[in-house]
């Protein structure tokens, strides 16, 4: 079947170091991944897409990279901040596919 | 509009009870979506707009479960004879075109009793 996996369990780590999510999928071949980011009671914001023949993408603070061997894409922010606490989303969408799929989100807690 | 309207943000409503939830998109926005979220869940898709047609409508989960875009702007999802697991937040997003990034609203938390 096909599953896309973000790791349910909090991460918490301490500001200024690097927070690093992860998101698998498997039985898709995605066009293209998207990385939003959900606060509290609001709808997700678009952060970074990655294209299936890109490897990394930067912007900012933030680093995404897709391994379409592995099946994976990586979200990194880079100095984190506690403004950066929230949950973060992968979603992916296939060729000739209009949905765009997300997985259930990996929440992030940075702590002063 | 500046951003995604979702209307009303809060609606609370009797077993057996029809919803009706608006969704204004962002000015120019010809896609529009449709998800659903569930308490601690991801996003669950239920529709796709292009325009004022639904290329794509697998995610809606029953007959009891329907909606229409007009003007190919305001979008309306209606829920028939509400069950108390339809109680999530209905998350409205459109786009510039289909595979472009998703700007969502703030979303109507449904709580049906």
């Amino acid at each position: 079947s096909q599953k896309i996996e973000q790791n349910s369990e909090a991460l918490n780590i301490q500001e200024g170091k690097t927070a690093t999510l992860t998101c698998n999928y498997t039985n898709y071949s995605p066009a293209y991944l998207q990385w939003y980011r959900q606060d509290p009671g609001r709808g997700p914001v678009f952060l970074l897409l990655i294209r299936e023949n890109e490897k990394e993408k930067r912007k900012e603070r933030l680093k995404v990279t897709f391994d379409t061997t592995l099946k994976q894409s990586l979200f990194h922010i880079t100095a984190s901040q506690p403004a950066d606490s929230a949950t973060y989303l992968c979603a992916l969408r296939m060729d000739s596919s209009y949905k765009l799929i997300f997985g259930s989100g990996t929440r992030l807690l940075v702590r002063p | 509009g500046a951003g995604v309207s979702q209307s009303p943000s809060n609606k609370v409503t009797e077993k057996g009870k029809d919803v009706e939830l608006r969704c204004d998109p962002i000015s120019g926005h010809t896609a529009l979506y449709w998800y659903r979220q569930s308490l601690g869940q991801g996003l669950e898709f239920l529709i796709y707009f292009q325009g004022n047609s639904a290329p794509d409508k697998s995610g809606l989960p029953s007959d009891r479960f329907s909606a229409e875009r007009t003007g190919g702007s305001v979008s309306t999802l209606t829920i028939q004879r509400t069950q108390q697991e339809d109680s999530a937040v209905y998350l409205c997003a459109s786009s510039l075109g289909w595979n472009e990034k998703l700007f969502f609203g703030s979303g109507t938390q449904l709580s049906v009793l």
